[in-house]
């Protein structure tokens, strides 16, 4: 079975620092990994997938297969970045239908950006 | 497009009756999944349904716990008999049809269930 683990719960940064939530997962085939951040009083919503390899509000993240890391990085963190972030995966090719679009969630990461 | 909607947001139960949680997909989504969170937890996968039929319920208890999707309304997730145990956010998802990839689920603003 998968599992995902974002080791920090909490994570403070000041405005303009860099920031890095750590995300590791456990899958024996390919899977797909995701990012889903909820802001304040809003849904959870998609903040970038792997396969896209694009950039989202300044943040990326980079699959690390050889480490089975799926680490979320900004050079430069925002206060409008405060939130709850998870790390999410879905194993991928189709894994007989049983577990097509189930995604298998991290704790998830509060991060808090300080003016 | 209103997104997926979920109701009630909140909802009260006292112990031993039923909590029925409804989700309406986003338009054009055939695809809707059901993950619970509780507390200090992340979500879990419960179930996941297109229309008429459960294509997979690993993550549901396998008592007093029900899902439907109906060809017409709302995906139901029901709870017989609650317990303080269930005390959770419920959170529905949709997404389109599948094109042979896994599609971006789109999620609702979850139910708040308390079971006194």
């Amino acid at each position: 079975a998968q599992r995902v683990t974002q080791p920090e719960k909490l994570l403070s940064v000041f405005k303009g620092a860099p920031v890095e939530l750590k995300c590791n997962y456990s899958y024996s085939g390919s899977p797909e990994l995701f990012w889903y951040v909820q802001y304040s009083r809003q849904r959870l919503q998609l903040l970038l997938r792997h396969i896209s390899r694009e950039s989202i509000k300044g943040f990326t993240a980079d699959l690390n297969k050889g480490e089975t890391s799926f680490h979320l990085k900004k050079p430069f963190a925002q206060e409008e970045d405060s939130a709850m972030y998870y790390c999410a995966l879905i194993p991928f090719p189709n894994a007989g239908g049983t577990s097509y679009g189930k995604l298998t969630f991290g704790q998830g990461t509060i991060l808090t950006v300080h003016p | 497009n209103a997104g997926v909607m979920q109701n009630p947001r909140h909802l009260v139960r006292r112990r031993g009756q039923e909590a029925r949680l409804r989700c309406s997909p986003m338009k054009g989504h055939s695809h809707v999944y059901w993950y619970r969170q509780l507390p200090e937890e992340g979500l879990k996968f419960m179930v996941y349904l297109q229309k008429e039929n459960i294509i997979d319920e690993s993550g549901m208890p396998k008592e007093r716990f029900s899902a439907e999707f109906p060809k017409e309304g709302p995906s139901i997730l029901r709870i017989q008999q609650v317990v303080r145990g269930d005390s959770a956010a419920y959170f529905c998802a949709s997404s389109p049809l599948l094109s042979g990839r896994a599609d971006t689920q789109y999620f609702g603003p979850g139910t708040r269930l308390t079971v006194l």
